[in-house]
């Protein structure tokens, strides 16, 4: 079983959508989590932390449920911009690792 | 700004030959990373740097190595290509503090011919 497990997607929605994305990890040790957008060709850039209490920030929700060991984001009201891949991370000591990433299209 | 610098964009090799793979950060981080990313297999950890001259191996660090001479510089190194190597190295830092989030270099494409 890989450590950090995404649904690779692609995940096809209309603007204006609520779209949700859950990755599951294996490390119960795992200390902190962070979901990262990746546009074609760039590297990687934080989009948000991920607390058990979860966290807002604009049209963007991230959850994280320890007990099930998983991780979500949820995105509002989608737009065009939002087009890209998504990927989940956890950080275990020193050692951070990546899901394969969810790809998500936002169409006119 | 924050600037995680990778040495060439683009880089073409042959195979057997010695690569090496320069990444600068000029954050004063402790921890730094080497990953791969190839299509449907995500970002792979190959090895990474808690502190200078130290090193730990990730989950694919076979036909790599790595040095930490400096806190700023990390290198990946291929010992002698091969073809499967080809691919996307994105080099990453981060301060030690707990919860602390990964800047990325914008990555080198390397084919290995």
């Amino acid at each position: 079983r890989k450590e950090v497990e995404q649904d690779p997607g692609p995940f096809n929605v209309p603007e204006g959508a609520t779209v949700a994305f859950n990755c599951t990890y294996s490390n119960s040790a795992s200390q902190s989590f962070f979901w990262y957008r990746q546009d074609c060709r760039k590297e990687p850039k934080l989009l948000m932390s991920v607390y058990s209490s979860g966290n807002e920030d604009g049209r963007f929700t991230a959850q994280l449920n320890r007990a099930s060991q998983y991780i979500s984001l949820l995105i509002r009201d989608s737009k065009l911009s939002d087009s890209a891949t998504y990927l989940c991370s956890n950080t275990g000591g020193f050692k951070t690792i990546f899901g394969a990433g969810t790809r998500l299209f936002v169409k006119a | 700004d924050v600037k995680v610098t990778q040495s060439s964009r683009y880089l073409v090799k042959r195979t057997g030959e010695k690569v090496f793979l320069e990444c600068v950060q000029d954050m004063d981080h402790e921890n730094m990373f080497w990953y791969r990313q190839d299509p449907g297999l995500g970002l792979r950890l190959i090895y990474f740097s808690y502190d200078v001259k130290m090193k730990e191996k990730g989950d694919i660090p076979e036909g790599y190595s790595v040095s930490r001479e400096k806190k700023e510089r990390f290198s990946l190194i291929l010992e002698s290509a091969s073809t499967n190597q080809t691919s996307m190295y994105l080099c990453a830092s981060r301060s030690r503090r707990l919860n602390e989030k990964l800047f990325f270099g914008s990555g080198t494409q390397l084919s290995v011919l």
